[in-house]
């Protein structure tokens, strides 16, 4: 099955700085990666995916670029603010099988005003 | 739309004990999925189901149990509970068609076995 692998666990960064958070992933069917959002006792949401016939797509501050050759996706946010401090998922899911998403263990994002 | 909804939102049980995590969605979706997380990890997919009447395991099934009688409804049954199973619980469901859509998350339910 998918295994997907995160990196960092924590991350600090200050206030107007970028944040990178990469992700590895071992199936090469997956074709669908998108990125979760969790703050403190909250559920997670969405806030960016992106497609494997697509490498790079971006929202605002945030993006997301995929290299499917070396099977890792990265998550992108510039201009950091202290309300993006939160708790970030990345994921995986392929085409055939398991029709569900496996998760990355997170990383804790701490945003320093 | 109400989206997903769990209940209950907290439950303490004690080692042995029995329940049913309730989930329902009002979206229409075809599938649904229950993971869990426990304290500082990622969710681990329990159960999941692309319908009414076909359930499937997911990684981590052993303890649990799941129906899907309804397109609405996706509930799951701890029959002997123990402390390993102390966590939190999300339901999701998503919409037809090609797998790539996004989840929608229930707030979770935070179980305690003691």
């Amino acid at each position: 099955g998918e295994n997907v692998e995160q990196h960092p666990s924590t991350l600090s960064v200050q206030e107007g700085d970028s944040a990178v958070i990469k992700c590895t992933y071992s199936d090469s069917a997956s074709n669908y990666f998108p990125w979760y959002k969790q703050e403190l006792g909250k559920r997670p949401q969405l806030i960016i995916d992106i497609r494997s016939n697509v490498g790079e797509k971006k929202d605002q501050r945030i993006a997301v670029t995929l290299n499917k050759t070396a099977k890792h996706f990265s998550l992108h946010i510039t201009e950091t603010q202290p309300e993006d401090s939160a708790v970030y998922f990345c994921a995986a899911e392929g085409d055939t099988g398991r029709r569900a998403l496996t998760f990355g263990s997170g990383t804790r994002l701490q945003v320093q005003p | 739309n109400a989206g997903v909804t769990q209940t209950p939102k907290f439950r303490i049980l004690k080692i042995g004990q029995s329940m049913t995590l309730q989930c329902t969605q009002d979206m229409n979706h075809n599938y649904m999925y229950w993971y869990r997380q426990d304290p500082g990890m990622g969710l681990k997919l329990i159960y999941y189901s692309v319908g009414a009447g076909i359930t499937d395991k997911g990684e981590v099934p052993n303890g649990y149990n799941v129906s899907r009688s309804t397109t609405e409804d996706f509930p799951l049954r701890l029959e002997l509970a123990a402390p390993s199973q102390t966590s939190v619980y999300f339901c999701a469901s998503g919409r037809d068609g090609r797998v790539n859509s996004p989840l929608h998350f229930g707030n979770g339910t935070r179980l305690t076995v003691t």
